[in-house]
């Protein structure tokens, strides 16, 4: 079975561009999270996704929003690239919304901002 | 404040020695613990999960142990490899939807 799926794998964008970062969870998984990674850090949390319903919502800017479909895919938009936002953007998916589910990552995006 | 605290934050040892690393957290209700490795460049793969009522969970090489009255977890690495060198991640789950992750401790396996 496939595992949590993320793309693009790397990517490269300009300041003040926007980006869209796609993610598609484990089958049967309901919720998804997405997290930033800057080097040498822990992923901090950016949002979490349960039923199409947002849940969580980390302390990020108002130009990170995200999104789940139908399919309980999900997607990452960051608004007006700052060279800070370059980092590796990881989906996660789990069974269901609790806090005690299993997390299971996807290898990321990294984005590169220039 | 939700707050989980790892270390070292680095750490060196030679191939085939053993190394215990450390997590100290602050999260309120507690509802489990979970030890991540991540290769560099990778994304974080589950090692072992254990609930308030677990002391120990091993995993082959790994074995993580939980003190729940001092909130304290270790993770365990027994028998070095290559293969080990990553980053360890401590995350802890509390009782909101959102878990709180750790820095993470660079572990660094020399031939």
């Amino acid at each position: 079975d496939a595992g949590v799926t993320q793309s693009p794998t790397h990517l490269i964008k300009t300041r003040g561009q926007h980006v869209t970062l796609r993610c598609s969870p484990i089958s049967g998984h309901k919720s998804v999270s997405w997290y930033q990674q800057v080097l040498g850090q822990g992923p901090q949390f950016i949002f979490q996704y349960y039923e199409k319903e947002e849940r969580g919502r980390g302390n990020f800017p108002d130009r990170f929003s995200a999104r789940q479909f139908p399919n309980y895919s999900s997607e990452l938009n960051v608004n007006a690239l700052l060279l800070g936002d370059s980092a590796l953007y990881l989906c996660a998916s789990s069974l269901g919304g609790s806090s005690g589910n299993t997390i299971y990552f996807g290898e990321g995006s990294w984005l590169t901002v220039v | 404040k939700n707050q989980v605290e790892q270390s070292p934050q680095s750490l060196i040892i030679l191939e085939g020695k053993n190394c215990t690393l450390q997590c100290n957290y602050t999260v309120s209700p507690f509802s489990n613990l979970r030890w991540y490795k991540q290769d560099t460049g990778r994304g974080p793969v589950s090692l072992t999960i254990m609930t308030f009522s677990e002391n120990t969970k091993s995993n082959g090489r790994y074995t993580a142990t939980l003190d729940a009255d001092t909130k304290q977890s270790s993770l365990h690495i027994t028998a070095s490899q290559l293969s080990d060198s990553a980053s360890y991640i401590c995350v802890v789950a509390g009782g909101s939807y959102i878990p709180t992750f750790g820095r993470g401790t660079s572990l660094i396996v020399h031939p």
